[in-house]
Formats: C-alpha cells, sequence, structure tokens
C-alpha cells in the first residue's frame, strides 16, 4: 500500500528554539496533507490542512505562526515548531489521501510514523 | 466535532472474535466509514472501510446497518497484537476532506 514517511521520528530540543518535520508521501501524490498533534493517552487533534501550492488551513485554536506549514510539492510537506516551548512536546503525525493512484481510489488515509518532539 | 461514538474501552479473550460497535447516526450519505487502529507510539494504520454493504478484508470485517447509524468491526480471531486503540471515522472519499478522530476505543486483548 501506499506510504508516507515522517522525518525525524523523534527530537530533543531546547526551549526557544525551532524545529522542522517533515513528511513525504512515497509512491503516490497527495494534494492534501493532514497534520495531527497527539498528546499522552488523547486522540488525535487535527491541527491543519496543508494544500500544495497554497496556504495551509489551520484548525480552531492552533496558531499559525507558531506552527508554519509548507506544502511546496506534491509529495512534500513541512510542519516547524517555532520557538518551541516545553508544552509543545508531543507526538505529531502527518496524513496524505490521494490523487491517484492506489489512495486516490480508496479515500483511504495513511499515516506517517509520527514525530515525537521534546522539549527541553 | 467527530461524527462518531464508540465505547472508551473493551477486552476480549485472544482467539476469539472482537466486535467492536460504532455509532454514526449523523454521517451523510454520501460519507464512508472507515476504520483505523492505533499501537503504542505508533502513527494509525488503516484497517478497512464501507459505505453501505458489508466489507471483509484479510484483517477485519466491517457490518454496516441498513440504515447506517451504526456499523461494527469484528476482528474474527483476536490476537495479543490486536491489542490497539480503535477508530471509526465517517468521511468523504475524496482526497480533501478532513478526517477527525474521536476518543476510539481501546482493545485490549487478554491471554
Amino acid at each position: 500500500g501506499a506510504v508516507v514517511s515522517q522525518h525525524p521520528s523523534w527530537v530533543i530540543c531546547k526551549s526557544g528554539t525551532s524545529v522542522k518535520i517533515e513528511c513525504r508521501s512515497l509512491d503516490f501524490q497527495a494534494t492534501t496533507m493532514f497534520w495531527y498533534r497527539q498528546f499522552p493517552k488523547q486522540s488525535l487533534m487535527l491541527m491543519a490542512t496543508s494544500n500544495e501550492g497554497s496556504k495551509a488551513t489551520y484548525e480552531q485554536g492552533v496558531e499559525k505562526d507558531k506552527f508554519l506549514i509548507n506544502h511546496a510539492s506534491l509529495t512534500l510537506s513541512t510542519l516547524t515548531v517555532t520557538s518551541a516551548h516545553p508544552e509543545d512536546s508531543s507526538f505529531y503525525i502527518c496524513s496524505a489521501r490521494g490523487i491517484s493512484g492506489l489512495a486516490g481510489i480508496t479515500g483511504e488515509l495513511f499515516f506517517g510514523e509520527g514525530s515525537r518532539l521534546t522539549v527541553l | 466535532d467527530a461524527k462518531t461514538t464508540q465505547p472508551p474501552s473493551m477486552d476480549c479473550a485472544e482467539g476469539r472474535a472482537a466486535n467492536l460497535p460504532c455509532n454514526h447516526s449523523t454521517i451523510s450519505g454520501n460519507e464512508y466509514v472507515y476504520w483505523y487502529r492505533q499501537i503504542h507510539s505508533q502513527g494509525p494504520q488503516y484497517i478497512i472501510h464501507g459505505l453501505k454493504n458489508n466489507e471483509t478484508n484479510e484483517m477485519a470485517s466491517l457490518i454496516i446497518t441498513e440504515d447506517r447509524k451504526s456499523s461494527t468491526l469484528i476482528l474474527p480471531h483476536a490476537t495479543l497484537r490486536d491489542t490497539a486503540v480503535y477508530y471509526c471515522i465517517g468521511a468523504l472519499k475524496t482526497s480533501y476532506d478532513k478526517v477527525i478522530f474521536g476518543p476510539g476505543t481501546s482493545l485490549s486483548v487478554i491471554p
């Protein structure tokens, strides 16, 4: 099946620094990617919808200047956590639904492995 | 808000069938019912989806009621590796429709 890959899988950073997480669709094109955040023992919370070639759409309560999303190509979206603080420590997960191939036919949402961010 | 409701937790004996219910009385007629599961500290894994008819694949079966207000995911022979949080989701079959997760059901398969 289609694969979505995230990098890095885990990262530790100091408070005040910025961290970039990449999300790639490896065998299909994705006009739309989604970014989720998950705190311990909680469900996935949708942060934003990343649209190729245009601005991301953020969910209510998510700071767009804090969580910068860039979707420069049909296979890559990046999430940058700017000026990270300990409360930003979380499991960040990206997902994609394709426009062609297997993913586009089924509407199946494919998920990356997740990126665990720890801000000290 | 999530369009589905599920019991927060369930137990199942190893080797027995696990039947996970989901209520989705508010999903629209063209929204599919998708099931995913998440094993601790991993990204969610697709299981199965359906619109009206019952579906079966190598992982599970999906039984959708005729009125589409509820469905049941069946894992025919649960193993310890099936211990996970299972999410039932209503979504359009498109590339852009966002997917909102509810709390899901935490399934524990017991030896």
